[in-house]
């Protein structure tokens, strides 16, 4: 059975930092593209980060360009996103969704991790 | 940057009917890299339809997904009362997976 398990968020002050992880498992993780989406409170899905299987693409909405950074350890099953610079419009539900072998749809998706980004 | 805009914004229906949901493209969609996905109050989206209209693993017949280019089309032909949710389309063939803004299917 395919899971994937978020984890990392919490409350973070304005210009904090926070790592989010994903652990995978049932599934070969390497062989799969892996993605985060955010949904603000009330509000719709934003994609905000893509990462090819072997790392070598790697992609990122305008809004969070230069202050996240999306990576992958395929030793570990395991897919991370490290948010710098934090601000409120950041406060969202984040969601770690498999890709697939190349371009795919993001058919298994976590439960989610709440990150409330307040002073 | 590809723009998805996705209509009605809300769909008041009746259990039984069907209900027709859209999406429209800014840009042609690349070999129609177009999903559709059902989000419940409290819940991770699941996979309805992907490469426009093909049904994911597990997805009842009586949801179906159409179109290419800029302009698709979900639609459940009956709907059932677990159907009353956000529905988003997604497209995922470019460097940036974006989503729609979401139509809410709701009991009428």
């Amino acid at each position: 059975e395919v899971q994937l398990v978020e984890s990392g968020g919490g409350l973070v002050k304005p210009g904090g930092s926070l790592r989010l992880s994903c652990a995978a498992s049932g599934f070969t993780f390497s062989s799969y593209s892996m993605n985060w989406v955010r949904q603000a409170p009330g509000k719709g899905l934003e994609w905000v980060s893509s990462i090819s299987s072997s790392s070598s693409y790697i992609y990122y909405a305008d809004s969070v360009k230069g202050r996240f950074t999306i990576s992958r350890d395929n030793a570990k099953n395991s897919l991370y996103l490290q948010m710098n610079s934090l601000r409120a419009e950041d406060t969202a539900v984040y969601y770690c969704a498999r890709g697939g072998a190349v371009a795919g749809p993001f058919d298994y998706w976590g439960q989610g991790t709440l990150v409330t980004v307040s002073s | 940057e590809i723009v998805l805009t996705q209509s009605p914004g809300t769909l008041s229906l009746s259990p039984g009917e069907r209900a027709t949901l859209s999406c429209r493209a800014s840009q042609s969609v690349s070999s129609s890299y177009l999903a559709w996905y059902q989000q419940k109050p409290g819940q991770a989206p699941r996979l309805l339809i992907y490469g426009a209209s093909s049904r994911a693993t597990g997805i009842p017949d009586r949801f179906s997904g159409s179109g290419s280019g800029t302009d698709f089309t979900l639609t459940i032909s009956r709907l059932e009362p677990e159907d009353f949710a956000v529905y988003y389309c997604q497209q995922y063939g470019s460097s940036q997976g974006t989503f729609g803004q979401g139509t809410k299917v709701e009991i009428k």
